[in-house]
């Protein structure tokens, strides 16, 4: 157990439906990461938050949204999905922002769109 | 923008051979870097990390050492086992963007046949 906790581990939903994703960090951890990995683009940053603030936004599309909570936990929203959007999604943690700090990542939530 | 670039196709090789994991990069500044693991089913764990150049990391029988004047970071085990069977990724975060976001290398297989 990374003490990164993911839920739900799979998803399996239709095309056009909106699904949340739920991520809860490392125990005193502040900074929050969500990553999509799948076969062709392999893994891709797409939103960063410190301490429930937006700090960092990579490949993320329109259709996705997060947030960070004050309990720290986050979710990623992803809306009017498409085949496309199956993939495996990454929350990983670390606590601040300084360059020394490596990830503790979940063992992600795998989305497949139908 | 930042890169990493890890050598094409699945890695095979028997217990106890040498193994060799290209790594470059391309990045502005002076990146850290880190090669992370993913067995099958599970999320990605750190494998080890050098922030500045000549640094070595190391960790659980893997070395590699940060290179800067041929920006690579290439990941090496003298004697791999079975249990090494794994995806390895090579990553880099750059302090000139304030966060601590990864880019990743592509990854790859590595099958260690007994």
């Amino acid at each position: 157990d990374s003490g990164v906790t993911q839920t739900p581990k799979h998803l399996i939903t239709a095309t056009g439906q909106r699904v949340t994703l739920r991520c809860s960090p490392r125990s005193g951890d502040l900074s929050v990461y969500w990553y999509q990995q799948s076969l062709d683009q392999g893994l891709q940053f797409l939103i960063q938050y410190y301490n429930g603030e937006e700090r960092a936004k990579g490949n993320i599309l329109e259709r996705f949204s997060a947030q960070q909570f004050p309990d720290l936990h986050s979710e990623l929203n992803l809306s009017s999905l498409e085949l496309g959007d199956s993939a495996l999604y990454f929350c990983a943690s670390s606590p601040g922002q300084g360059r020394a700090y490596g990830y503790t990542f979940g063992s992600g939530t795998r989305l497949t769109v139908v | 923008g930042d890169s990493v670039t890890q050598m094409e196709g699945p890695v095979t090789l028997s217990e106890e051979a040498f193994l060799t994991i290209n790594c470059t990069y391309t990045a502005t500044g002076y990146p850290s870097l880190f090669w992370y693991v993913q067995y099958p089913g599970e999320g990605l764990q750190l494998l080890l990390k050098a922030t500045k150049a000549d640094d070595k990391g190391s960790n659980k029988g893997f070395e590699a050492t940060y290179r800067k004047e041929t920006t690579s970071f290439h990941l090496e085990k003298g004697s791999v086992q079975v249990s090494d069977s794994a995806v390895y990724f090579c990553a880099l975060s750059n302090p000139l963007y304030g966060n601590n976001r990864l880019a990743f290398g592509k990854g790859n297989q590595v099958v260690v046949i007994p």
